[in-house]
């Protein structure tokens, strides 16, 4: 069983759908995060949580809405996206907020 | 605040031979720690080395090393022995502080056999 599963690992949706990615850890992590991987850009982070409760909103627009319902799951709601919010997502877990980070496979998005 | 530089997009060495990946920072933090991330083409990402901003002896793991330069703010990787293996993106980061860590844009490593 791998520390962090992400699901589905790949998407496509038209501009009008509602979707969700999906991760969870079995590390027993308390922070996790969601990070935005575009071509020829750093990776962006997009949200922090730390034992549930979110600590980070990088200026990330609305139609992308986090959950953290527990410390092992964690959620990226998905609405009305543009096709340049078309990308990989990763999902990652540290012990804490700061430190290293165990990440999943990643879950490439596709707007239409 | 902090920023990661990476100024190699890409770098291509022989297998075998020794290859020097570069990284500059600037932080706020006054605790930091520094990292290499590999990105191998089945796109996870995986923890090659760690340095704590703390310590002045450079970190190893086998053939792979750093050299941590605090006051000019440099983190460079040295991968020795290269290996057909070790094609992959490199990612260096900087964290310690209250958020998740920051990233470089990454150089994409090639081994040439």
């Amino acid at each position: 069983e791998t520390g962090v599963t992400q699901t589905p690992r790949h998407l496509v949706m038209g501009m009008t759908n509602k979707k969700s990615l999906k991760c969870e850890q079995h590390l027993g992590h308390n922070a996790m995060y969601w990070y935005k991987q575009s071509a020829k850009k750093p990776l962006e982070l997009m949200f922090v949580y730390s034992l549930e409760e979110r600590v980070e909103n990088n200026s990330v627009p609305s139609r992308f809405s986090p959950e953290c319902p527990n410390s092992s799951h964690l959620f990226l709601h998905l609405h009305t996206l543009q096709p340049e919010d078309s990308a990989l997502y990763l999902c990652a877990s540290s012990y804490r907020v700061g430190g290293e980070l165990f990440f999943g496979e990643g879950s490439r998005l596709t707007v239409l | 605040a902090q920023t990661v530089t990476q100024s190699q997009p890409e770098m291509s060495v022989q297998e075998a031979e020794t290859v020097t990946l570069s990284c500059t920072y600037d932080t706020s933090e006054s605790d930091y720690y520094l990292f290499w991330y590999k990105q191998p083409p089945s796109r996870q990402m995986i923890l090659v080395i760690r340095q704590e901003a703390y310590k002045q002896q450079n970190a190893t793991e086998n053939r792979f090393s750093v050299n941590f330069q605090k006051a000019a703010k440099s983190f460079s990787l040295k991968i020795s022995d290269s290996q057909l293996g070790d094609a992959a993106m490199y990612f260096c980061a900087s964290g310690g502080g209250a958020d998740g860590l920051t990233f470089g844009k990454g150089t994409h490593l090639i081994i040439q056999p």
